[in-house]
């Protein structure tokens, strides 16, 4: 299993640029999340999907936006990438209630410059 | 809202030394406990996780106790390697329609030989 795939691994982007962070999950996953890592800050929120066609704000959504046309895609857009939004970006999913962990992929680093 | 205090890193350990990492929350309801592990340039990883008070989790030697009376939730290890340097993140999930997590802002773990 793939498991959870984020891409791309790196980038770079200058202020103004626009760029969407893909993720797929092959795990049939209902929920799925968008977090971004700063350095001794954690993993802070972005945004949600509890199913295909139902998205939510997290804790940080601003400058951003998501969409969740099928169970396996959730793709993050940036829109007019700020130095802000340089950070780790992480896309995790889980399974249904009672089941327990996320499966995290392995993260797209960006930087804005 | 909720949220997670970790003790405050880097910890330094010799091989073979005792770990303690702190954790407490604070939930309005009674969420499940989690440790992620973070190694270098990968995603998170679900190292254990508590569901109700009193639950022990345990994997690869580490363990914690879910203490509601404390709200706390404790990693420990007896004997630590080389191999467990890494960042570790206390994280809990509230019973809800998103069962987001809410992190800690993890600890860095380094272990000398």
């Amino acid at each position: 299993n793939a498991g959870v795939t984020q891409t791309p691994k790196f980038r770079i982007l200058k202020i103004g640029q626009s760029m969407t962070l893909q993720c797929t999950q092959d795990m049939n996953h209902n929920y799925m999340y968008w977090y971004r890592q700063d350095p001794g800050m954690g993993l802070k929120l972005i945004y949600y999907s509890v199913g295909a066609g139902i998205t939510d704000k997290g804790e940080v959504p601003n400058g951003y936006n998501v969409s969740r046309s099928t169970t396996e895609d959730f793709p993050l857009r940036l829109e007019l990438a700020a130095p802000s939004q340089t950070s780790v970006y992480f896309c995790a999913s889980r399974g249904g209630r009672g089941t327990y962990g996320y499966t995290f992929g392995s993260g797209t680093r960006l930087t804005v410059v | 809202g909720d949220s997670v205090t970790q003790m405050e890193g880097p910890v330094t350990l010799s091989e073979e030394a005792f770990l303690t990492i702190n954790c407490t929350y604070t939930a309005t309801g009674y969420p499940s406990l989690f440790w992620y592990v973070q190694y270098p340039g990968e995603g998170l990883q679900l190292l254990l996780k508590a569901t109700k008070a009193d639950d022990k989790g345990s994997n690869k030697g580490f363990e914690a106790t879910y203490r509601k009376e404390t709200t706390s939730f404790h990693l420990e290890k007896g004997s630590v390697q080389v191999s467990d340097s890494a960042v570790y993140f206390c994280a809990l999930s509230e019973p809800s329609g998103s069962e987001k997590l809410v992190f800690g802002k993890g600890t860095k773990l380094t272990v000398n030989p």
